[in-house]
């Protein structure tokens, strides 16, 4: 199967930094890719659909100038948590989809962001 | 309520049983549904992905669509304990970008 990866893997940042996190799909061009957190024990949360060449589309009450998402290419999307607070900590997942409409997606192994 | 409802368990059992695994959902337009297995700390893997009504199969997987009563499952035979993962449903509509949504997750711990 297709394969994504996510980099870093595992971050601890000082509150007031920003952190980049990574997204590539390896073996195939994604058209689109989704960003979600995951919460211990909860399900994913969506938070924004990446499509490349134009602006992300984020979900109600993500703040976009808190969570900066780049599209460059065909292959990588990228998640800037800026001037990150300790309540940003947790499990970030990107997932992509290949240019054919079949609606699978593919995840990242995910990032676990530690803000102290 | 929400669109895909699944029982967060957690659901307990010996190695070597069927486990079923179960989401029910509310929005008819959905016409793709994939079960996904996520170990502890990791990424969901994608495990089944189905868009008829009806069985598919691989291996000790079986996945099972009911568009009329809204209701997939994920059968496990000869469940190991390396089964032990949370398991999501997710489900898309077609036309709609593929956004998924998720139910909530199953826990399933498979005792040796």
């Amino acid at each position: 199967g297709a394969v994504v990866s996510q980099h870093p893997s595992r971050v601890i940042c000082k509150s007031g930094t920003s952190v980049k996190i990574e997204c590539r799909s390896l073996d195939f061009q994604a058209t689109t890719m989704f960003w979600y957190r995951q919460f211990p024990k909860k399900s994913l949360m969506l938070m924004a659909t990446s499509n490349e060449g134009s602006k992300a589309t984020y979900e109600q009450g993500v703040e976009k100038d808190k969570f900066l998402i780049n599209h460059a290419s065909l292959t990588l999307s990228t998640l800037t948590v800026t001037s990150a607070h300790p309540e940003d900590s947790s499990f970030y997942i990107c997932s992509a989809r290949g240019t054919e409409n079949t609606g699978e997606l593919f995840f990242g192994e995910g990032s676990r962001l530690t803000v102290l | 309520q929400k669109e895909v409802e699944q029982d967060p368990g957690p659901l307990s059992v010996p190695e070597g049983a069927i486990v079923s695994l179960n989401c029910t959902y509310s929005n008819s337009a959905f016409q793709y549904f994939m079960w996904y297995r996520q170990y502890s700390r990791k990424g969901p893997e994608l495990l089944m992905y189905t868009y008829s009504s009806g069985n598919k199969e691989d291996g000790r997987f079986t996945a099972q669509v009911d568009k009329s009563s809204k209701y997939i499952s994920l059968f496990i035979r000869d469940s190991q304990p390396s089964d032990s993962a949370t398991y999501l449903c997710a489900m898309s509509a077609r036309g709609a970008g593929n956004m998924l949504t998720f139910g909530g997750g199953t826990r399933l711990m498979v005792k040796p």
